[in-house]
């Protein structure tokens, strides 16, 4: 069945960076348009990044802008998230997404932004 | 952007009740809305897609109705399990947007 698993979360001073992975598996990878979203603790959900089928079309949230870089790996089914200049605010359970007649969503991992 | 407004952001109701909640669109979104439940420490699970359509496993008393910019979730006989954040999606763009949630308290 489908399933999206991330990873890469963790601890990270403020102004620090990690790297999330999202492995896919259950459906063709390449032939689905594919996104994060996240959630910082006790708050609602936030859209934060997009990607065409094949990384040709790249959208962001305005508040990630110029710090996050999303990117896919077709040939390895992976989607990453590349997140520099982090903040407090960045603080966060990240959920990877393939998009489709509706949405799947990973389980998420959660980023921590603290000194 | 696309803005979703979600009603009401709480509500307290008791076992076996008719619980109904709303989104409004800022534009038409036609009937792309999707309707979570999370529950604390989890993911959020889908219940409804395109507006209307029951996600396979989801207990019959969730239903959804709507399109264009006025949707609505409603839980027929509210049960135990049902007590939850509820969240509603609008995924007609790429940067999908979501209602400000609904929580479903015990009265």
């Amino acid at each position: 069945q489908v399933q999206l698993v991330e990873s890469g979360g963790g601890l990270v001073k403020p102004g620090g960076s990690l790297r999330l992975s999202c492995a896919a598996s259950g459906f063709t990878f390449s032939d689905y348009y594919m996104g994060w979203f996240r959630q910082a603790p006790g708050k609602g959900l936030e859209w934060v990044s997009y990607i065409s089928s094949r990384g040709d079309n790249i959208y962001y949230a305005d508040s990630v802008k110029g710090r996050f870089t999303i990117s896919r790996d077709n040939a390895k089914n992976s989607l990453y998230l590349q997140v520099d200049s982090l903040r407090a605010e960045d603080t966060a359970v990240y959920y990877c997404i393939r998009y489709g007649t509706f949405d799947i969503w990973g389980q998420g991992t959660m980023v921590t932004v603290s000194s | 952007d696309i803005q979703v407004t979600q009603s009401p952001s709480s509500l307290s109701a008791s076992v076996g009740d008719r619980v109904t909640i709303t989104c409004r669109a800022s534009q038409t979104i036609s009937s792309w809305l999707a309707w979570y439940q999370q529950k604390p420490g989890k993911a959020p699970k889908l219940l409804i897609y395109k507006a209307s359509s029951l996600e396979g496993g989801v207990p019959s008393r969730f239903s959804g109705s709507g399109s264009g910019t006025e949707f609505t979730l409603t839980i027929s006989s509210l049960q135990p399990d049902d007590f939850a954040t509820y969240y509603c999606q609008q995924y007609n763009s790429y940067s999908r947007t979501f209602g400000q949630g609904t929580r479903v308290e015990i009265k």
